[in-house]
């Protein structure tokens, strides 16, 4: 079975830029969630989505970020304009959760290491 | 917010010398997982341990849910397990499950 898929692996680009990270998730699993990680702040919860309905978007740091699911196999996270403190590794994970209580195991994709000059 | 503490916050073994790595959680937490980070990056599930003792090969995880804690264990260590190991629950109510900062370890041949 495929795993979670996210793209681009890696990405180089100048401050100011426009920069989308795309994820896929586990086929079947309602719930996404975008993590990043620093060496200061570890892994860091940005926003999650059940049935592509963002949820809580409490740790997206400002208004630059923004995070869509259109569909239950597609997400974004966009960095518009990118800065240079933005370089991170950005991880997506889906679980899949009959309710609340009943929360599945959490899978993580491979992330996209993005690094903004 | 919940505290999540791991440690020893690092770790040198020896091959083929064994270790056990601590996760304390400062509130109760539902659905208590272990992962390995290893060199490339990549978050490798271990354990789904909300509580009670489970074992995969040379790995074996407990969690006491009403000390809100988890234990991992490694025995016979090998370079391969070198990483980064860490926990993650979640409080009841909400999937944002919190991480702890980690055991980075290293396995010397």
């Amino acid at each position: 079975d495929a795993g979670v898929i996210q793209s681009p692996r890696h990405e180089v680009t100048e401050m100011g830029q426009e920069v989308t990270l795309r994820c896929k998730p586990i086929s079947g699993h309602d719930y996404l969630f975008w993590y990043r990680q620093t060496m200061m702040r570890g892994l860091e919860l940005l926003i999650y989505f059940n049935n592509n309905v963002p949820i809580d978007d409490s740790g997206m740091p400002e208004d630059r970020f923004s995070a869509k699911m259109p569909n239950a196999s597609f997400s974004t996270l966009k960095i518009q304009p990118s800065e240079p403190r933005d370089s991170a590794v950005y991880f997506c994970a889906s679980s899949f959760g009959t309710n609340r209580d009943l929360a599945g195991e959490l899978f993580f994709g491979e992330g996209s290491r993005l690094t903004v000059l | 917010g919940i505290q999540v503490e791991q440690s020893p916050p690092d770790l040198i073994l020896q091959e083929g010398a064994n270790s056990t790595l601590r996760c304390n959680f400062s509130d109760s937490v539902n659905n208590l997982q272990w992962f390995h980070q290893n060199p490339w990056g990549q978050l490798i599930n271990l354990f789904y341990i909300p509580s009670g003792t489970k074992q995969n090969g040379r790995l074996s995880a407990t969690t006491v849910a009403t000390e809100r804690y988890s234990l991992l264990y490694i025995s016979s260590s090998q370079t391969t397990d070198s990483g980064v190991y860490f926990c993650a629950g979640r409080p009841s109510g909400t999937y944002k499950y919190i991480f702890g900062t980690g055991t980075r370890l290293k396995v010397l041949a």
